[in-house]
């Protein structure tokens, strides 16, 4: 694709519920990161995918936060049981091993 | 240890004045650098990029950056500020990838506010 895509671009969820933020990285770039970033703050690393290598989560909150990426290419990632202190706009970008990295308009989350 | 430290979380310049941003990294093997910048409400979009040769870079709306391996700094400048500068700008370290390691580190972040 040209660029990376995230959808939604917004959603709103009540307190409790699960959430899935999708990412549509550039087509054939090996590596793909996701972050976090909340209002008026700097991003927040959450996980890294470089390839078909286990992902490195060190930065996932806590364990209600997970994300896959199948086939190499779309990645997603999942809130269970959502709590205020989880709305921020997730951010997706994608690179081309050392290069630069590419990101998504994000997705903002709001929880209620 | 891989860090990147942008000194000074908000900078505030007259427009029509010189902006400078600093950044500071520490790696132990040779890094890319790179500036983004962050317009409100959207996503990150790169200004320049350090990789190999030549150390003084050049990017998008006037800015450009010198990679100083001795000072180990990536400095963000741009001879004379306009009120569309002002946005939020990001300092990253790219690693050669490892397996199971995350090989990009952003700084916190500088907000640049230019006054008219």
């Amino acid at each position: 694709g040209a660029g990376v895509s995230q959808s939604p671009s917004n959603k709103v969820t009540e307190k409790g519920k699960d959430v899935e933020l999708r990412c549509d990285p550039i087509s054939g770039h090996t590596a793909l990161y996701w972050y976090r970033q909340s209002l008026g703050q700097g991003l927040e690393f959450l996980i890294y995918f470089q390839g078909n290598s286990a992902p490195d989560k060190s930065g996932l909150p806590s364990d209600r936060f997970s994300a896959e990426r199948t086939g190499g290419s779309v990645s997603t990632l999942t809130i269970q049981r959502t709590q205020q202190e989880d709305s921020a706009v997730y951010l997706c970008a994608s690179s081309l091993r050392q290069r630069e990295a590419f990101f998504g308009q994000g997705t903002r989350l709001t929880v209620v | 240890a891989q860090s990147v430290t942008q000194l000074g979380s908000h900078v505030s310049v007259s427009e029509g004045a010189l902006v400078l941003l600093r950044c500071n990294y520490s790696s132990s093997v040779p890094p890319y650098l790179f500036w983004y910048v962050q317009y409100p409400n959207q996503g990150l979009q790169l200004l320049l990029k350090y990789t190999t040769g030549a150390t003084l870079v050049k990017g998008i709306n006037g800015f450009e950056a010198e990679f100083k391996k001795s000072e180990t700094s990536f400095h963000l400048t741009k001879p004379s500020a306009h009120m569309s500068d002002a946005a939020e700008y990001f300092c990253a370290v790219s690693l050669p990838p490892k397996t199971g390691a995350n090989n990009l580190f952003f700084g916190t972040g500088t907000r640049l506010t230019v006054i008219p």
